[in-house]
């Protein structure tokens, strides 16, 4: 069974940082992985989409990679703004429904 | 398009009462899935809807809760009669499987429910 796990589970940065997130997973059979942000109160919004046989995807200051061998995502967010403050979830998707979501973390950038 | 759009997006029910929660799928996507999210245990796959068929219903808690999908626009989760325990974030979201199993993801806004 997928096991998907995002370290620190809260993170806290001063505005102007540049910053790296991180998501592992222990079966590499996937076939994308999904960042999406989700601010409080509100639905899970879809940042970026890696499929297995990519290796990055960029969005405006967003830059997330995959490496399956390893296990691992990363999704950098540079100069961070106060309103990068949200949670951030990784997704692990390996099929049509086998969907696995890490716990998120939730990222504060200090003004 | 419009998205996901589930509703109502805030319910406040008594215990024992019926509760229907809906959703609209972003038209043309047809894989629907019901999701449920608690601080506790995160978010969890309730049931997944393939071309209007339910697929996998193993995470519907209990018989107290139902799923339906009488077409490709449209979706209904039912609790009844609802428990407090029931109270936390109900989430639809939908994605294209029609040519690949990799498709993006999307979510509803949510349909936060509370059972006093």
């Amino acid at each position: 069974k997928q096991e998907v796990t995002q370290i620190p589970a809260a993170l806290s940065v001063p505005e102007g940082e540049n910053l790296v997130l991180n998501c592992s997973f222990t079966d590499s059979a996937i076939y994308n992985l999904q960042w999406f942000r989700q601010d409080p109160g509100k639905g899970l919004t879809s940042l970026l989409l890696i499929q297995s046989s990519q290796r990055e995807q960029t969005s405006g200051r967003l830059n997330a990679s995959l490496d399956k061998s390893s296990g691992r995502s990363t999704l950098y967010i540079a100069a961070s703004q106060p309103g990068d403050s949200a949670t951030y979830l990784c997704l692990s998707g390996a099929g049509s429904y086998q969907l696995t979501f890490g716990k998120g973390t939730k990222l504060s950038v200090i003004p | 398009d419009a998205g996901v759009i589930q509703s109502p997006r805030h319910e406040v029910t008594e215990m024992g009462q019926e509760v229907t929660l809906r959703c609209k799928p972003i038209s043309g996507h047809n894989s629907l899935f019901w999701y449920r999210q608690t601080m506790m245990r995160g978010l969890e796959l309730l049931i997944y809807f393939n071309n209007n068929v339910p697929i996998d219903d193993s995470g519907m808690p209990e018989d107290r809760f139902s799923a339906k999908m009488p077409n490709a626009s449209f979706s209904t989760l039912k609790i009844q009669p609802s428990e407090p325990r029931d109270s936390a974030v109900y989430f639809c979201a939908s994605k294209d499987d029609r040519f690949s199993t990799t498709g993006e993801l999307f979510f509803g806004e949510g349909s936060r429910l509370t059972v006093l």
